[in-house]
């Protein structure tokens, strides 16, 4: 079964617009990790955030870690029709091995 | 450099048949990874190998889906007796090895997966 999930389902924003999406978890976990998927094919990694972290930025991307809420978000800053895809959190538990377990994903659609 | 690769791309069959699934890693990965994924939902952890041996097969849903990994690099997927619900998109992933210790992680890298319909 999955622990946590993502939030909202779908998401529809103008270009332009930032997009925010959240994802919570249940137990301790070593990172917290979030992909990107066109298509339900192809899962592309995007960015990864440790524990010990608060903060991390990518290009257009920005990611946060509260531990003591047990959740993260992903902002996308200035999206563009290109972003419009499935986005996912995966969450690397402590003492799971390397595995990592999804939520159900965010659909983002970014309209022209 | 090649990423990992997932034949076949597509794959129909009948209820009860046998399927294969391949999964090439990255050359030099020795840890490898297989989740479904079914329609509108994330991927799912199956299993996972370290070298040759399944380091974790808590994912598999039953008796009916087993993996091999014989020489430590190709992996093969393999459902018997097939049911409609098996019908998912089939990713492998692969990562370098794990330096050990509880925290210990490795980006994993995701092929384009195997989708398998089931009539």
């Amino acid at each position: 079964s999955q622990q946590g999930e993502e939030d909202p389902q779908a998401l529809s924003i103008q270009e332009g617009e930032n997009a925010t999406m959240n994802c919570s978890y249940k137990t301790s976990i070593n990172n917290l990790q979030w992909y990107r998927q066109n298509s339900g094919r192809g899962l592309v990694h995007l960015i990864l955030i440790r524990s010990n972290e608060r903060e991390k930025h990518s290009g257009r991307l920005r990611v946060t870690l509260d531990t003591s809420k047990k959740s993260s978000s992903l902002l996308i800053t200035a999206s563009r029709a290109a972003d419009t895809a499935s986005y996912f959190c995966a969450r690397h538990y402590t003492g799971g091995g390397n595995k990592l377990t999804f939520g159900t994903g965010t659909q983002l659609k970014v309209e022209l | 450099g090649a990423g990992v690769s997932q034949t076949p791309s597509n794959k129909v069959t009948e209820k009860g048949k046998y399927v294969e699934l391949r999964c090439d890693p990255i050359s030099g990965h020795t840890a490898l990874y297989w989740y479904r994924q079914s329609l509108g939902q994330g991927p799912e952890f199956l299993i996972y190998f370290q070298g040759t041996g399944a380091a974790d097969d808590s994912g598999l849903p039953n008796d009916r889906f087993f993996a091999v990994r014989p020489e430590g690099s190709v992996s093969t997927l393999k459902i018997q007796r097939t049911e409609r619900g098996d019908s998912a998109v089939y990713l492998c992933a692969s990562s370098l090895a794990l330096a050990g210790g509880p925290s210990s992680y490795n980006e994993q890298f995701f092929g384009p997966g195997t989708r398998l319909t089931v009539l």
